[in-house]
């Protein structure tokens, strides 16, 4: 069963335009949820990461809403370039940050941004 | 942050050989993992190799298919045995680095390509 539902599986997106991808899990006990960021032939890098006491962040040009009610989250990428041409992978991790091995990641978006 | 190197970054392998991944980091850490990445999916974590313990395998990964050491807190070996072509897939190592008793941040090396002919 995949702990995190992440949508859609891929994006096209004409520069300056804005990149949402969603999340959605199941458990109440995940307490932690980062977004990352992988360019091929590259490891994923962490982008954003949001926790539930709060309901948006931003970074930039990158912004994480987060629904606690709706168990859902979602990444905005506002101002799209063709450089944020990657895939994006959302994750999940229960309480205890040091829980490291209970990080659950979605199947993750390709996003490709027109010139 | 921790900068993690790995070796080989790709190969092509014969069926029912094996091969060893190495990683490096540039710091000491405590929790080592290796992941797994098929083409165009997602993460599924392989086990977790932590210094002094043994590895500890996620639900479908087995020792003998998978023998990881940790001989130090810096580096890691991942081997992937009697290799078949279902194995052909993208090997991540990644630490996991603990900011503050709330936060943390995995960090990944680049990979290791491996094909399985």
């Amino acid at each position: 069963q995949q702990q995190v539902k992440q949508s859609p599986q891929s994006l096209i997106v004409q520069k300056g335009g804005i990149s949402i991808i969603n999340c959605a899990y199941e458990n109440t006990a995940f307490d932690y949820f980062p977004w990352y960021q992988q360019f091929p032939g590259k490891g994923p890098a962490l982008l954003i990461a949001i926790r539930p006491d709060v309901s948006e962040k931003k970074e930039g040009r990158f912004t994480i809403s987060f629904n606690k009610s709706a168990k859902q989250f979602s990444l905005h990428i506002m101002d799209s370039q063709p450089g944020d041409s990657a895939t994006y992978f959302c994750a999940a991790s229960p309480r205890n940050i040091y829980n490291f091995n209970k990080f659950y990641f979605g199947s993750g978006t390709k996003l490709n941004v027109k010139p | 942050s921790a900068v993690i190197s790995q070796k080989p970054s790709r190969d092509i392998c014969q069926r029912g050989t094996s091969l060893t991944i190495q990683c490096q980091v540039d710091s000491q850490v405590t929790m080592m993992f290796w992941y797994r990445q098929q083409p165009g999916q997602s993460l599924t974590l392989i086990a977790t190799a932590n210094q002094g313990s043994e590895a500890t395998y996620e639900s479908g990964f087995v020792i003998d298919k998978f023998p990881i050491s940790r001989p130090n807190l810096t580096f890691s070996t991942l081997t992937v045995s009697n290799m078949s072509p279902e194995d052909s897939s993208i090997y991540l190592c990644s630490v996991g680095v603990a900011r503050d008793r709330n936060t943390g941040e995995l960090f990944f090396g680049e990979g290791s390509r491996l094909t399985v002919l």
